[in-house]
């Protein structure tokens, strides 16, 4: 399968100040990108879903001005978590859909305490 | 809007057993996919099996088949032979073509496997 790289794997960040996430996909260009968040024993959330070169479509209830994403490239996008709080605290999974692929293909996550 | 259902929340199983994963979704567009992904204790989600609507024959992919019951609208995962690393999270995930096309998951099945 194609892969997917997400940095940093787990962040430790206090509480006001901005943590940005980076997803690639090294091997296939990702017209398409999803973030998704995961509290702890529970399913996969999906936040929003963007395209390259357009802005990202966000899911009910995710504040937009808190999650920046960005997805300037075939190969690369960005959620910031601007002026973070203990209950952003929670593991942060992307995954990237493109190329002759139909499944979408996922990093490997990013945990994230905010303290 | 789509759906996906996950009954079991949690299964043991002994191990060389088989083992059947329920999935019953739920959608109005006759254009879509469905997967299970499996997610071990590092996080990672790994794509097993896909199985289009369209497809007339189920899914295989090694040890693990897609019972694909298109009237009843249900996607059950099996895995012959269970080995000990089939321990982990199973998602079952759905993406509609016609729309959206972003990829939704169910609640998840939490897989034990007995030695």
């Amino acid at each position: 399968g194609a892969v997917v790289s997400q940095h940093p794997s787990w962040v430790i960040c206090k509480s006001g100040t901005s943590v940005k996430i980076e997803c690639r996909s090294l091997d296939f260009q990702a017209t398409t990108m999803f973030w998704y968040r995961q509290f702890p024993k529970q399913s996969l959330m999906l936040m929003a879903t963007s395209n390259e070169g357009s802005k990202a479509t966000y899911e009910q209830g995710v504040e937009k001005d808190k999650f920046l994403i960005n997805h300037a490239s075939l190969t690369l996008s960005t959620l910031t978590v601007t002026s973070a709080h203990p209950e952003d605290s929670s593991f942060y999974i992307c995954s990237a859909r493109g190329g002759s692929h139909t499944e979408a293909f996922f990093g490997q996550g990013t945990r994230l305490t905010v303290v | 809007a789509q759906k996906i259902t996950q009954t079991q929340p949690g299964m043991f199983v002994q191990e060389k057993e088989a083992v059947t994963l329920d999935c019953t979704y739920d959608t109005s567009d006759p254009s879509y996919g469905l997967f299970w992904y499996k997610q071990p204790s590092s996080g990672e989600m790994i794509f097993l099996i896909y199985q289009g609507s369209y497809d007339q024959q189920n899914a295989t992919e090694g040890r693990y088949s897609l019972n694909f019951q298109k009237a009843r609208k249900s996607a059950n995962l099996v895995i012959s032979a269970s080995q000990l690393g089939d321990s982990a999270m199973y998602f079952c995930a759905m993406r509609e073509y016609s729309s959206a096309s972003k990829i939704i998951f169910g609640s998840g099945t939490r897989l034990s496997i007995r030695p």
